[in-house]
This record gives structure tokens, sequence and C-alpha cells, in this order.
């Protein structure tokens, strides 16, 4: 059975730094073909995919955020961790992360984690 | 990147009636890596429908999708009280992956 849950902070100010951790069980990050991934939504608002990490450490990044995201991932514990600098209240948004295999789609997802971005 | 726009921006229906749900690409979407999302309030997405065709595990029969190039369908034959909710689809086959912006069904 696969899961995976988001953590982080609730409350993070403008230009400060967010660290989301997804903690997963269910699968294997260093199976070929796995990848996590992160994708967050604005109150409202649609989904935007932000970045994912693959098996082999191949790391892709939404163009108009790559400057300021990071993902990477710790096999041993089940992790993946996205970070992302120099926030501005437009980040306010609940921030998922899911799995998924190459070739396709996102199919487990993380409950959500909302976080506001204010001062 | 690919922009998907999903039409209705609604659609209000009445339990038993068919749903017909557009999602339209600003580009051929490639080897049909298209899917489709149920959303519910305070819910994560759920998938629906991957490649634009094959339902995913455990999505009953009434859910369809089909289309390939530019314009994909989401159907559901027969709306269930639980289908009510926001609908997105999703292209995984050009980085960046990109959703629409929904479709919300609801009850008449």
């Amino acid at each position: 059975q696969i899961t995976l849950k988001e953590s982080g902070p609730t409350l993070v100010k403008p230009t400060q730094t967010l660290t989301l951790t997804c903690t997963f069980s269910g699968f294997s990050l260093s199976t070929r073909g796995v990848g996590v991934g992160w994708i967050r939504q604005p109150p409202g608002k649609a989904l935007e995919w932000l970045a994912l990490i693959y098996w082999d450490d191949d790391k892709r990044y939404s163009p108009s955020l790559k400057s300021s995201l990071t993902i990477t991932k710790d096999t041993s514990k089940n992790q993946v961790v996205l970070t992302m600098t120099n926030l501005d209240p437009v980040d306010t948004a609940t921030y998922y992360c899911a799995h998924r295999l190459i070739r396709l789609p996102f199919d487990y997802w993380g409950q959500g984690t909302l976080v506001t971005v204010s001062s | 990147e690919i922009v998907l726009t999903q039409s209705p921006g609604t659609l209000s229906l009445s339990p038993g009636e068919r749903a017909t749900l557009s999602c339209r690409a600003s580009q051929s979407v490639t080897n049909t890596y298209l899917a489709w999302y149920q959303q519910k309030p305070g819910q994560a997405p759920r998938l629906l429908i991957y490649g634009a065709s094959n339902r995913a595990t455990g999505i009953p029969d009434r859910f369809s999708g089909s289309g390939s190039g530019t314009d994909f369908t989401l159907t559901i034959s027969s709306l269930e009280p639980e289908d009510f909710a926001v609908y997105c689809c999703q292209q995984y086959g050009t980085s960046p992956w990109t959703f629409g912006q929904g479709t919300k069904v609801e009850i008449k």
C-alpha cells in the first residue's frame, strides 16, 4: 500500500525559505522508473506542478520556478525534500507530494499541507 | 509549455445524467499522455484516467476517456451523488507537466 505524507511549516514570512518533507511508504525511490513530485494548489485555483525527482536522481523543475526550487531525496529514510527560497504571499497554497512511474501520471498523492506566506 | 483549457467551467446536472467534459491542449500531447483527476473539497486529487482512455485501478466503468492530439473528453455516463466534484486534466508527456484549470460538476 503506497502512502505519502507532507510535513513542514504552516506559516512562513515573505522572503523566507520553505522546506517541505514528503515521507512515503509502500515503494522505494531506488526502484527503476519511480519518481516523486511536488504539486501545489493556491486556494480556489488550479494545480501547478513544481518539481520531480526520479530513482536515478534525475531532477526536473518547473521553468517558472526553477531558480527558487531544490528537490532532493533520501532513499534510506524514504523521504523527498523540497526547498523553495524567497517566498511571496502568492506562494500561499496547499502543497502535495505524489508518486509516479515514468511514462505514467501521478497516481498516489499525499493529503497535502497548507502553507501560508504572510508577515 | 502546453496550456490545457477545460470547458465548461461549471456543469450543472442531475444524478443519473450524462456528463461530458472537454480538455483542449495548445499543442499535441505526446503519446496521448493525458490524465484526468477528480478532486473533492479538502481532498487530494484522485487519478481517474491515464493515457487518455485507460481507467486507473478501482475506477468505476461509468468513467471513460477519449481523444488524441489536442482534444480530449471525459465522460461520466450516469452521475452518482459521489461524482459531484471538480475534474481536471493533466498532460504528462512533455515537461513541464501541466494541469487544466478544472471543471466543476455541480448538482442542478
